[in-house]
């Protein structure tokens, strides 16, 4: 298996521009989580869907973030605008059966840098 | 709230030495615990899985053990090696209503040295 499956793995923008992150997760993985690294924060979780719906976005910061889950097999993470404070590195995770039974496994991140 | 504690932050180890990484939580209602192993610049990768039922989970040199009741984790490593040199998180995830949330620690980085 390929794993779950990111892109892009680096991404440098500036402020007030759209960025879309994207994820793929395992085959067969019917839940998925959006994590934010930073170094002061640890990992933060901004969205956890199960089956494709999203069930609890109270971790996303701001209106200025969204989050898609179209199909079983792709997700993406939207900010818009972004603001130097949204650098951070960002992991989707997937995980079998119901999310709160299942191991979790790890993209390995998108590392965004907001100028 | 369930919190999470890592101690020490780093631990540096000269290779072929026992270690054991320590977690602690406060609050016992778990449903399972996780560690994970991070590499820099790199994605977390599950090392173990311990259900609230069980005690203990192994793998090749790896053994995590789980306490509830004096709300504990360890990893044990046994013969270190260089390429043991990471960031190491445990993770759990509580009983109740959003047990899918991962509480994560802030982790231990070891450093093996050759």
């Amino acid at each position: 298996d390929a794993g779950v499956i990111q892109s892009p793995r680096h991404e440098v923008t500036e402020m007030g521009q759209e960025v879309t992150l994207r994820c793929k997760p395992i085959s067969g993985h019917n839940s998925l989580f959006w994590y934010r690294q930073t170094m002061m924060r640890g990992l933060e979780l901004l969205i956890y869907f199960n089956n494709n719906v999203p069930i609890d976005d109270s971790g996303m910061p701001e209106d200025r973030f969204s989050a898609k889950m179209p199909n079983a097999s792709f997700s993406t993470l939207k900010i818009q605008p972004s603001e130097p404070r949204d650098s951070a590195v960002y992991f989707c995770a997937s995980s079998p059966l119901r999310g709160d039974t299942g191991e979790l496994f790890f993209g390995e991140g998108s590392r965004l840098t907001v100028l | 709230k369930q919190e999470v504690t890592q101690i020490p932050a780093a631990l540096s180890v000269p290779e072929g030495e026992n270690l054991v990484l320590n977690c602690s939580f406060t609050d016992s209602a778990i449903y399972n615990l996780q560690w994970f192993r991070q590499d820099p610049g790199k994605g977390l990768t599950s090392l173990l899985l311990i259900q609230s039922s069980q005690r203990e989970q192994t793998s090749g040199r790896l053994n995590a053990s789980l306490d509830k009741s004096s709300g504990r984790s360890t990893l044990y490593i046994a013969a270190s090696q260089p390429g043991d040199s990471a960031t190491y998180l445990c993770a759990l995830r509580s009983s109740g209503g959003s047990n899918y949330k991962l509480t994560f620690g802030k982790g231990t980085l070891l450093t093996v040295n050759p």
